[in-house]
């Protein structure tokens, strides 16, 4: 039962153009959203968040956007750079529930 | 970085054996977290604990125990290592419930 799914497992873009990765989630009582970042041989860091009564957040280079109705949300990294060249993960939960829930990852690689 | 260590980092173990991974943080978090990470499926959480000796179940928690004996320590044990098990196995901390997880390096076991 995979509530949230990344269908990408991989993407390139060159440097400085947008990276955009996609999300979608069948929960609706998810409402809070994060993006975590992972280096080989690293755990995931937390990249950045948005809580459901939100569309949009913004830090730096990175937004996320979500759009309850679709169940979907993405992240924006502009302009991509080779040090963002990582596996993303989408993640969800519900408030008060400790089951933070996973996407599968998407691979970006970023080419100089 | 949050203080989460994870030992060991690497194991190999034969099938049918007991095996003890170990999580130690020293941020004096409530919350902690095993989550196992295979390809294709993200991360999945094992257990969790919500405090001292308070632990509960998650996504995929048959074959595993956990223990919370200290704040600062969380145990995952596999009662009889099976090769379905093998996995890199990530521990994470949270402040409060809907927050962000810090996670360790994770252990990579490898059950033969």
């Amino acid at each position: 039962d995979q509530q949230v799914k990344q269908n990408s497992p991989s993407l390139s873009v060159q440097e400085g153009r947008i990276s955009i990765l996609n999300c979608d989630y069948t929960n609706s009582m998810f409402d809070y959203f994060l993006w975590y970042k992972k280096y080989p041989a690293e755990g995931p860091t937390f990249l950045i968040s948005i809580s459901s009564i939100k569309d949009k957040n913004e830090d730096g280079r990175f937004t996320v956007f979500l759009n309850k109705s679709a169940k979907h949300l993405s992240l924006h990294i502009v302009p991509s750079q080779p040090g963002d060249s990582a596996v993303y993960f989408c993640a969800a939960s519900v408030y008060g529930d400790n089951d933070m829930r996973f996407g599968a990852g998407t691979r970006l690689t970023v080419k100089p | 970085d949050a203080g989460i260590t994870q030992s060991p980092r690497h194991k190999v173990t034969e099938t049918g054996t007991p095996v003890t991974l170990r999580c130690h943080q020293t941020e004096n978090h409530r919350y902690m977290y095993w989550y196992r990470q295979d390809p294709g499926h993200g991360l999945r959480l094992i257990h969790y604990s919500y405090g001292v000796k308070d632990t509960d179940k998650g996504e995929v928690s048959d074959g595993y125990s956990v223990s919370r004996s200290k704040t600062e320590d969380f145990l995952l044990t596999l009662e009889s290592a099976t090769s379905s098990q093998t996995s890199v196995y990530f521990c994470a901390i949270q402040g409060r419930s809907n927050e962000k997880l810090f996670f360790g390096s994770g252990t990579q076991l490898s059950v033969l």
